[in-house]
Protein backbone atom coordinates (compact mmCIF):
# COMPACT_ATOMS: atom_id res chain seq x y z
CA UNK A 1 0.00 0.00 0.00
CA UNK A 2 1.13 3.36 -1.04
CA UNK A 3 2.16 5.99 1.69
CA UNK A 4 -0.46 8.20 0.52
CA UNK A 5 -3.41 7.42 -1.71
CA UNK A 6 -5.44 9.56 -4.11
CA UNK A 7 -7.64 9.24 -6.69
CA UNK A 8 -6.83 10.36 -10.07
CA UNK A 9 -9.41 11.20 -11.87
CA UNK A 10 -10.83 12.89 -14.00
CA UNK A 11 -13.38 14.65 -11.96
CA UNK A 12 -15.40 17.18 -13.78
CA UNK A 13 -18.03 19.30 -12.57
CA UNK A 14 -19.60 22.29 -14.00
CA UNK A 15 -18.58 25.94 -13.50
CA UNK A 16 -20.00 27.04 -9.65
CA UNK A 17 -20.11 23.49 -8.39
CA UNK A 18 -18.35 23.04 -4.94
CA UNK A 19 -15.18 20.60 -5.71
CA UNK A 20 -14.16 17.97 -3.05
CA UNK A 21 -10.71 16.39 -3.25
CA UNK A 22 -8.94 13.91 -0.94
CA UNK A 23 -6.21 12.08 0.15
CA UNK A 24 -5.91 9.31 3.32
CA UNK A 25 -2.28 8.22 4.51
CA UNK A 26 -1.17 5.84 6.59
CA UNK A 27 2.35 7.24 7.98
CA UNK A 28 0.87 8.73 11.68
CA UNK A 29 4.24 10.46 11.73
CA UNK A 30 3.44 12.71 8.80
CA UNK A 31 2.66 16.76 10.72
CA UNK A 32 2.71 18.81 7.77
CA UNK A 33 0.24 18.66 4.85
CA UNK A 34 -0.23 20.47 1.86
CA UNK A 35 -2.19 21.02 -1.57
CA UNK A 36 -0.27 21.65 -4.83
CA UNK A 37 -1.87 22.88 -8.27
CA UNK A 38 -0.63 21.82 -11.47
CA UNK A 39 -1.16 23.11 -14.68
CA UNK A 40 -0.44 21.06 -17.71
CA UNK A 41 3.70 21.07 -18.57
CA UNK A 42 4.39 23.38 -15.40
CA UNK A 43 5.65 22.93 -12.20
CA UNK A 44 3.82 22.42 -8.94
CA UNK A 45 2.33 25.40 -7.23
CA UNK A 46 1.49 25.54 -3.36
CA UNK A 47 -2.12 26.38 -3.09
CA UNK A 48 -3.02 25.34 1.01
CA UNK A 49 -0.22 24.32 3.86
CA UNK A 50 -1.86 23.16 7.08
CA UNK A 51 -0.45 21.95 9.77
CA UNK A 52 -1.99 18.84 12.64
CA UNK A 53 -5.32 18.69 12.29
CA UNK A 54 -8.06 21.58 11.82
CA UNK A 55 -9.07 23.69 8.90
CA UNK A 56 -7.51 26.43 7.13
CA UNK A 57 -9.75 28.72 4.80
CA UNK A 58 -8.26 31.13 1.93
CA UNK A 59 -10.85 32.81 -0.61
CA UNK A 60 -12.36 29.82 -2.43
CA UNK A 61 -9.98 27.44 -1.22
CA UNK A 62 -10.43 25.05 2.42
CA UNK A 63 -8.60 22.51 3.76
CA UNK A 64 -9.09 20.33 6.03
CA UNK A 65 -6.64 17.54 8.12
CA UNK A 66 -8.14 15.06 10.32
CA UNK A 67 -5.06 13.14 11.99
CA UNK A 68 -6.94 10.86 13.75
CA UNK A 69 -8.81 9.37 10.11
CA UNK A 70 -5.47 10.21 8.61
CA UNK A 71 -7.68 11.90 5.65
CA UNK A 72 -7.08 15.04 4.27
CA UNK A 73 -9.58 17.12 1.87
CA UNK A 74 -9.47 20.45 -0.42
CA UNK A 75 -12.69 22.14 -1.05
CA UNK A 76 -12.97 24.59 -3.67
CA UNK A 77 -16.37 27.02 -4.18
CA UNK A 78 -17.21 28.83 -7.07
CA UNK A 79 -15.18 26.56 -9.20
CA UNK A 80 -14.44 28.26 -12.50
CA UNK A 81 -13.00 26.85 -15.59
CA UNK A 82 -9.08 28.04 -14.76
CA UNK A 83 -9.56 25.83 -11.74
CA UNK A 84 -8.85 22.93 -14.39
CA UNK A 85 -5.53 21.40 -13.02
CA UNK A 86 -3.97 18.50 -11.46
CA UNK A 87 -4.36 18.82 -7.85
CA UNK A 88 -1.64 17.01 -5.86
CA UNK A 89 -1.73 16.75 -2.03
CA UNK A 90 1.63 16.13 -0.11
CA UNK A 91 2.57 15.53 3.20
CA UNK A 92 5.64 15.38 5.54
CA UNK A 93 6.71 14.39 9.17
CA UNK A 94 9.44 17.49 9.15
CA UNK A 95 9.59 21.37 8.97
CA UNK A 96 7.10 21.51 5.89
CA UNK A 97 9.20 19.00 4.64
CA UNK A 98 12.32 20.66 3.83
CA UNK A 99 14.74 18.36 6.35
CA UNK A 100 12.99 15.17 5.33
CA UNK A 101 11.33 15.84 1.31
CA UNK A 102 7.73 15.36 0.73
CA UNK A 103 5.66 12.56 -0.12
CA UNK A 104 2.91 12.95 -2.90
CA UNK A 105 -0.32 11.66 -3.78
CA UNK A 106 -0.55 10.55 -7.42
CA UNK A 107 -2.68 13.59 -8.10
CA UNK A 108 -6.35 14.00 -9.54
CA UNK A 109 -7.46 15.79 -12.82
CA UNK A 110 -10.18 18.44 -12.31
CA UNK A 111 -12.40 19.52 -14.96
CA UNK A 112 -14.30 22.64 -14.32
CA UNK A 113 -17.22 22.48 -17.69
CA UNK A 114 -18.00 26.13 -18.31
CA UNK B 1 13.22 37.31 -8.71
CA UNK B 2 13.63 34.53 -10.65
CA UNK B 3 12.67 31.99 -7.65
CA UNK B 4 13.89 28.33 -8.94
CA UNK B 5 15.48 27.98 -12.29
CA UNK B 6 16.29 25.14 -14.13
CA UNK B 7 18.45 24.08 -16.94
CA UNK B 8 17.80 22.90 -19.40
CA UNK B 9 14.33 22.92 -20.18
CA UNK B 10 14.60 19.77 -22.96
CA UNK B 11 16.97 16.75 -22.91
CA UNK B 12 17.61 14.06 -25.04
CA UNK B 13 20.53 11.28 -23.64
CA UNK B 14 21.70 8.00 -25.07
CA UNK B 15 21.64 5.08 -23.07
CA UNK B 16 24.71 5.10 -21.23
CA UNK B 17 25.43 9.00 -21.16
CA UNK B 18 26.10 10.92 -17.84
CA UNK B 19 24.36 14.64 -17.93
CA UNK B 20 23.75 17.24 -14.78
CA UNK B 21 20.31 19.00 -14.53
CA UNK B 22 21.12 22.50 -13.12
CA UNK B 23 19.08 23.99 -10.49
CA UNK B 24 19.60 27.27 -9.14
CA UNK B 25 17.49 29.31 -6.42
CA UNK B 26 17.94 33.25 -5.24
CA UNK B 27 15.36 33.03 -2.33
CA UNK B 28 18.07 31.93 0.02
CA UNK B 29 16.14 29.04 1.62
CA UNK B 30 18.18 26.64 3.06
CA UNK B 31 16.25 23.22 2.28
CA UNK B 32 16.47 21.85 -1.51
CA UNK B 33 15.17 19.04 -3.51
CA UNK B 34 15.09 16.68 -6.59
CA UNK B 35 11.93 14.96 -7.47
CA UNK B 36 10.82 13.32 -10.74
CA UNK B 37 7.37 12.63 -11.99
CA UNK B 38 6.46 9.68 -14.10
CA UNK B 39 2.41 9.53 -15.64
CA UNK B 40 0.51 7.60 -12.76
CA UNK B 41 3.14 7.80 -9.98
CA UNK B 42 2.95 11.57 -8.63
CA UNK B 43 6.10 13.17 -7.59
CA UNK B 44 8.87 10.95 -6.30
CA UNK B 45 11.58 12.15 -3.76
CA UNK B 46 15.12 11.85 -5.53
CA UNK B 47 17.89 13.54 -3.17
CA UNK B 48 17.36 16.52 -1.02
CA UNK B 49 19.68 19.01 1.31
CA UNK B 50 19.11 20.59 4.21
CA UNK B 51 22.14 23.37 3.70
CA UNK B 52 25.35 23.41 2.03
CA UNK B 53 27.52 20.41 1.98
CA UNK B 54 24.73 18.08 3.79
CA UNK B 55 22.31 15.81 1.51
CA UNK B 56 20.70 12.75 2.08
CA UNK B 57 19.00 10.52 0.38
CA UNK B 58 15.30 10.35 -1.37
CA UNK B 59 12.63 7.80 -1.83
CA UNK B 60 14.51 7.07 -5.65
CA UNK B 61 18.24 7.67 -5.19
CA UNK B 62 19.92 4.88 -7.35
CA UNK B 63 21.63 6.36 -10.52
CA UNK B 64 21.79 9.71 -9.11
CA UNK B 65 24.15 11.95 -7.55
CA UNK B 66 23.69 15.46 -6.08
CA UNK B 67 25.96 17.98 -4.54
CA UNK B 68 25.33 21.54 -2.34
CA UNK B 69 28.32 23.53 -2.39
CA UNK B 70 26.64 26.79 -1.93
CA UNK B 71 23.07 27.61 -0.56
CA UNK B 72 22.27 28.61 -4.39
CA UNK B 73 23.12 25.49 -6.53
CA UNK B 74 21.80 22.09 -6.80
CA UNK B 75 22.48 20.39 -9.38
CA UNK B 76 21.55 16.46 -9.82
CA UNK B 77 24.25 14.10 -12.01
CA UNK B 78 23.03 11.22 -13.64
CA UNK B 79 25.91 8.72 -14.29
CA UNK B 80 24.74 6.48 -16.71
CA UNK B 81 21.80 7.33 -18.22
CA UNK B 82 19.32 4.50 -18.82
CA UNK B 83 15.43 4.76 -20.36
CA UNK B 84 14.07 4.13 -17.28
CA UNK B 85 15.37 8.01 -16.12
CA UNK B 86 13.13 9.23 -18.88
CA UNK B 87 10.67 11.57 -16.64
CA UNK B 88 10.34 15.04 -15.87
CA UNK B 89 12.68 16.09 -13.19
CA UNK B 90 11.52 18.91 -10.86
CA UNK B 91 13.92 20.84 -8.34
CA UNK B 92 12.58 22.60 -5.46
CA UNK B 93 13.99 25.08 -2.76
CA UNK B 94 11.71 25.95 0.71
CA UNK B 95 11.84 27.45 3.98
CA UNK B 96 9.91 26.63 7.51
CA UNK B 97 9.96 29.13 10.19
CA UNK B 98 7.92 30.89 12.81
CA UNK B 99 7.30 33.57 9.99
CA UNK B 100 6.32 31.59 7.66
CA UNK B 101 6.24 28.37 4.94
CA UNK B 102 7.64 28.54 1.51
CA UNK B 103 8.27 25.39 -0.94
CA UNK B 104 8.85 26.23 -4.52
CA UNK B 105 9.31 24.29 -7.32
CA UNK B 106 11.20 25.04 -10.93
CA UNK B 107 9.51 24.47 -14.34
CA UNK B 108 11.15 20.90 -14.72
CA UNK B 109 13.32 19.10 -17.30
CA UNK B 110 12.01 16.77 -19.55
CA UNK B 111 14.06 13.86 -20.11
CA UNK B 112 14.02 11.75 -22.49
CA UNK B 113 16.57 8.49 -22.68
CA UNK B 114 16.75 6.41 -25.94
Amino acid sequence: QKEVEQDPGPLSVPEGAIVSLNCTYSNSAFQYFMWYRQYSRKGPELLMYTYSSGNKEDGRFTAQVDKSSKYISLFIRDSQPSDSATYLCAMSAMSGGGADGLTFGKGTHLIIQP
Amino acid sequence: NAGVTQTPKFQVLKTGQSMTLQCAQDMNHEYMSWYRQDPGMGLRLIHYSVGAGITDQGEVPNGYNVSRSTTEDFPLRLLSAAPSQTSVYFCASSYSSGSGYGYTFGSGTRLTVV
